[in-house]
């Protein structure tokens, strides 16, 4: 079984500039998250698709990421314009179902972001 | 919200030795409790996870246990080897209201095992 892949693993750029990555989940999975880790501690959510809906997204900065999740599959998370707090890893996951929230999370290896 | 809170930040323990690793939570009613397993520069892994109906459980040398009164939980690791050494992290996740099964994580647990 093919695991949760993202794009790309490195990107680095200048404060103020936008930024986009890619997710694709394992085949099936009908729950998608994106995490925020920086560097030190634990990943911290920013939203959760169920299918193509957002379930929650309190701890995303609408100001300045946006997130979607077209056809219920692949997501992209955007981030415009960068700050350079935004300097972390970004981990996509996936999971099978929401059941009872009873679920495995399955991680991507995530983007390193870096900004200048 | 839940609030996760993970000790030791690092802990530092010989090849054969056992390491514990604890956590607490806030949100009672959480019922779900994973750890992850996360070596430097790739993605967390699962390992272990324990849901709220059981007190305990074993898979060969790892062990969590959960006490819901106190609202705390326990990764122990026994007979540890230099391929333990990763960065631990332990996360809550609750059911009910408008959750949906977020996980909430610990800030961590840096452990090291010397040969």
């Amino acid at each position: 079984e093919a695991g949760v892949a993202q794009s790309p693993r490195y990107k680095i750029i200048e404060k103020r500039q936008s930024v986009a990555f890619w997710c694709n989940p394992i085949s099936g999975h009908a729950t998608l998250y994106w995490y925020q880790q920086i560097l030190g501690q634990g990943p911290k959510l920013l939203i959760q698709f169920q299918n193509n809906g957002v379930v929650d997204d309190s701890q995303l900065p609408k100001d300045r990421f946006s997130a979607e999740r077209l056809k219920g599959v692949d997501s992209t998370l955007k981030i415009q314009p960068a700050k350079l707090e935004d300097s972390a890893v970004y981990l996509c996951a996936s999971s099978l179902v929401y059941a009872g929230g009873l679920n495995e999370q399955f991680f991507g290896p995530g983007t390193r972001l870096t900004v200048l | 919200g839940e609030n996760v809170e993970q000790h030791p930040s690092t802990l530092s323990v010989q090849e054969g030795d056992s390491a514990v690793i604890k956590c607490t939570y806030s949100d009672s009613a959480s019922n779900y409790f994973p750890w992850y397993k996360q070596e430097l520069g790739k993605r967390p892994q699962l390992i272990i996870d324990i849901r709220s109906n059981v007190g305990e459980k074993k898979d060969q040398r790892i062990a969590v246990t959960l006490n819901k009164t106190a609202k705390h939980f326990s990764l122990h690791i026994t007979e540890t080897q230099p391929e333990d050494s990763a960065v631990y992290f332990c996360a809550a996740s609750s059911a009910g209201g408008t959750s949906y099964g977020k996980l909430t994580f610990g800030q961590g647990t840096i452990l090291t095992v010397h040969p």
